[in-house]
């Protein structure tokens, strides 16, 4: 079975400052991770994906994510936060090689303040 | 089309009554995944269809959910009898293929909200 937690419903940062968003998960499998983000008003946009490779992974607008099997966490980051990074963003873990389905965390909306 | 569509983008209803909602997938993509958003929490999977393989349903709360599709076009989401608690935002998303090595792509969502 697979599960995903997700530390801390709301973040909020400055403008600028370092984007920390957390994920853990628990997978009976090699998991394959991913980031989404939501804005207001439209669907799901991957943000970056790790598949077995690589541990570190880079994703579009300038997040990655580190892949710790040690610590069955994928955490999210971005150096400088832009305004236009407020969205929600959700971790999701999938473990069946066979159909893809999702499971998803409950999902971090984050803030940005100027 | 672009991506993937879904219909209607609302839909408010009484409890009790039927609904039906529609998602129109990339074309091209085989595999089609119905997702269940509720206010504050995550996505819940619900449905999967591969191509003409028999559709993975283990995600249905109830028998009062059912879907459909018709080879590898449209798809529908059928909730017999709403709840209140069947309030909440649909999403459906499609991928080239089946596994988890292909990218879903998601549609807007359907709000429903159930009164």
């Amino acid at each position: 079975a697979q599960s995903v937690t997700q530390l801390g419903s709301h973040v909020s940062v400055s403008e600028g400052a370092l984007v920390l968003l957390r994920c853990n998960y628990s997978s009976s499998v090699p998991p394959y991770l991913f980031w989404y983000v939501q804005y207001p008003n439209q669907g799901l946009q991957l943000l970056l994906k790790y598949t077995s490779a690589a541990t570190l992974v880079k994703g579009i607008n300038g997040f990655e994510a580190e892949f710790k099997k040690s610590e069955t966490s994928f955490h999210l980051t971005k150096p400088s936060a832009h305004m236009s990074d407020a969205a929600e963003y959700f971790c999701a873990v999938s473990g069946s090689s066979n159909t893809g389905k999702l499971i998803f965390g409950q999902g971090t909306t984050l803030q940005v303040k100027p | 089309g672009a991506g993937v569509s879904q219909s209607p983008s609302n839909k408010v209803t009484e409890k009790g009554k039927d609904v039906e909602l529609r998602c129109d997938p990339i074309s091209g993509h085989t595999a089609l995944y119905w997702y269940r958003q509720r206010l504050g929490q995550g996505l819940e999977f619900l449905i999967y269809f591969q191509g003409n393989s028999a559709p993975d349903k283990s995600g249905l709360p109830s028998d009062r959910f059912s879907a459909e599709r018709t080879g590898e076009s449209v798809s529908t989401l059928t909730i017999q009898r709403t709840q209140q608690e069947d309030s909440a935002v649909y999403l459906c998303a499609s991928s080239l293929a089946g596994g988890r090595t292909h990218e879903q792509f998601f549609g807007p969502g359907t709000r429903l909200t159930v009164l």
